[in-house]
């Protein structure tokens, strides 16, 4: 089956460490999304990258880095400087921006700052 | 719109009924217009799109109208049902570019 995979679903974090989350796609869409959901609030832009070796910083960036070494793959690390990194996080991919189509989700990854 | 800090409205809705969910957008300029349907614990699902070359477009139980003039989309539910309940977002995009830009959302609630 063709779509979006986010592992893991739940994720608990000691303050001070990094840790990545993991986005796989295998609808071979050029770009792939990385939000960032409050409870009860609304989606944010963390990074989103168009094309292989491109990103570019969405609205919240600071304390979020990201690598898309591959199309299929788009890994969201959220480092020691995310002052508030609990979160619903949630992976997205769409395909040619030309052809004006909707994105994706994934399941999300649930994370947790203990 | 901006989502930070705000909570998201509530819509209550009788079982039955039809449900109208609001969206203001923010850019002129975009094209594409989608709602996307999240169920709690969920990633966001598509329910529907348009384009700017159309002011309505329908599908199952839902339809959408895109206002240009007032940059304003509405969602549609006829005959609401329980498994309605969610939180639905507009999202907007300008043809050509990847950034798609979610609006607030609204809670759904359908009282049985």
């Amino acid at each position: 089956d063709g779509g979006i995979t986010q592992s893991p679903k739940y994720l608990f974090r000691k303050e001070g460490q990094n840790v990545t989350l993991s986005c796989e796609q295998n609808l071979n869409h050029d770009a792939m999304y990385w939000y960032r959901q409050d409870p009860g609030q609304g989606l944010r832009l963390i990074y989103y990258s168009q094309i292989v070796n491109d990103f570019q910083k969405g609205d919240i960036a600071e304390g979020y880095s990201v690598s898309r070494e591959k199309k299929e793959s788009f890994p969201l690390t959220v480092t020691s400087a995310q002052k508030n990194p609990t979160a619903f996080y949630l992976c997205a991919s769409r395909g040619e921006a030309v052809l004006n189509t909707e994105a994706f989700f994934g399941q999300g990854t649930r994370l947790t700052v203990v | 719109g901006e989502s930070v800090g705000l909570h998201l409205p509530t819509l209550s809705v009788q079982e039955g009924d039809n449900s109208i969910i609001n969206c203001a957008y923010s850019n002129s300029a975009s094209d594409y217009f989608i709602w996307y349907k999240q169920e709690s614990g969920k990633g966001p699902q598509f329910i529907i799109d348009i384009r700017s070359n159309m002011d309505k477009r329908q599908g199952q139980r839902v339809t959408v109208l895109l206002n240009k003039t007032v940059k304003h989309l509405s969602l549609q539910i006829a005959a609401t049902q329980p498994g309605d309940s969610a939180v639905y977002f507009c999202a907007e995009n300008i043809r050509g570019y990847q950034k798609v830009t979610f609006g607030t959302g609204t809670k759904l609630q359908v009282i049985p």
